[in-house]
Parts: C-alpha cells; structure tokens; sequence
C-alpha cells in the first residue's frame, strides 16, 4: 500500500537555525498538509496546501513557517529561525480530495528538537 | 468555536471484553467526524468516518463507531478488544479536522 514518508524522522538543531522538513505524499493524491504534536498534547493542524498554494492556515503558522513543493514529488516545511517551542513531532499528511470526504493518510513523522 | 473533546485520557479493557473510547463534538463545527489510531513512533492511521447516513459507521480492525446527534457524540467500539488494539485512539472533526487530545487505550491479557 502507498505511503506517506518522511525524513528525516529525528532533527536536532540549534535555537534560531532553520530546517526543513521533507515529505513525500502519496503520488496521486492532490492535497497536502503539515500537522504537528507537541510532546504530550493533541495534534494541530499547521497548513493545507492544493493546486500549489495555501489553502488554509491556522494561527499557528506564521511568518517563521514556509511551505513548497519543489519538484511535484517532495511537499517540505521550513522554519526559519527556530525556538526552543518549535520542538514537537510534525506530521505530514496527504488525501485524495478534501479533508471534509477523504481520508488522510499520514507519515511516520518527523521529530525535531530545538536546543 | 469548533472543538471536539475526549473525557478519558487512558482506558483499560481486558482482552475479549467490549471497548469504548469517548467522543463527543461541536454541534457548530463541521459535522464529518473521524476516528484515527495512532501507534507508537507511527503517524496517525485512519479508522472510520461518519459524513452522513447510518448511525453507526463500521470501520478498519473491527471498530465501529455510534453517531448521536443528540448527544453530539461519536463513540468509538469495538465488541471485543486485543491486546494490539492498544494505542493512542484520536477523534477528529472535519474542516481543519479538529483533532481531540487523545485517549491511549490499554488491553490486557
């Protein structure tokens, strides 16, 4: 069965150095997301991503988060400068159709530590 | 604001006995609701979702779960639990899919 998979799936970095994350969704689906789960607490959503742009974002997502796909294989988030509240599991995810009738299919994910 | 809660952190069931992990939902929020299962150091993985219809929705591994809408909850089951159907057990509402804080279910022997 196709996946969802991610690298890599631990990243250690320094406060105010930035990363990025990779992924590369299921090939024919169409929409992509970044979701993550800090150490303890409930999964948030981050972004959703269609047709190459943003199609939704939630708060916490701001200035410091970027997303792409590159190349129509490889969906990323970048951070760019991080802090120490970035380290968190982060989990990308991809459907078929919207998130309302399809299911989303998510990778291993990605755990990234902030020191 | 849309918000979807679980009242149990943890749930313990004997193998073979009956299951139930809680939900319940925002009766303003978007009304497709979704159950996904997470396992440790793995992403989420998808179990069921109730759009419309049957009350009772039947999904992956034996889970179902029971829509009440009077209730605004979304129950999930399973008749007779397995020592690997021990996880962290997540329901979800749809739109931003609204994820609940999640319910680590434990079966014993």
């Amino acid at each position: 069965e196709p996946e969802v998979t991610q690298t890599p799936s631990h990243q250690v970095t320094q406060m105010g150095q930035e990363v990025i994350l990779r992924c590369v969704p299921i090939s024919n689906h169409l929409y992509f997301y970044w979701y993550r789960q800090i150490l303890g607490q409930k999964v948030e959503f981050l972004v959703s991503f269609y047709n190459n742009e943003i199609s939704e974002k939630s708060e916490i997502f701001d200035d410091q988060f970027s997303v792409e796909r590159p190349d129509g294989s490889n969906f990323t988030l970048k951070i760019r400068s991080t802090k120490l509240e970035d380290s968190a599991m982060y989990f990308c995810a991809s459907s078929e159709g919207d998130r309302d009738n399809s299911p989303l299919h998510f990778g291993n994910g990605t755990r990234l530590t902030v020191t | 604001a849309q918000s979807v809660a679980q009242p149990e952190d943890q749930v313990k069931v004997a193998e073979g006995n009956p299951l139930t992990v809680k939900c319940t939902y925002s009766v303003s929020g978007n009304p497709y609701l979704f159950w996904y299962v997470q396992y440790p150091n793995r992403g989420l993985q998808f179990l069921l979702k109730y759009i419309t219809g049957d009350n009772l929705v039947k999904g992956s591994y034996g889970f179902e779960a029971e829509f009440n809408k009077s209730q605004t909850s979304f129950h999930l089951k399973k008749p007779s639990a397995l020592v690997s159907d021990s996880a962290l057990y997540f329901c979800a509402q749809g739109g931003k899919l609204i994820f609940g804080q999640g319910t680590e279910l434990s079966v014993k022997p």
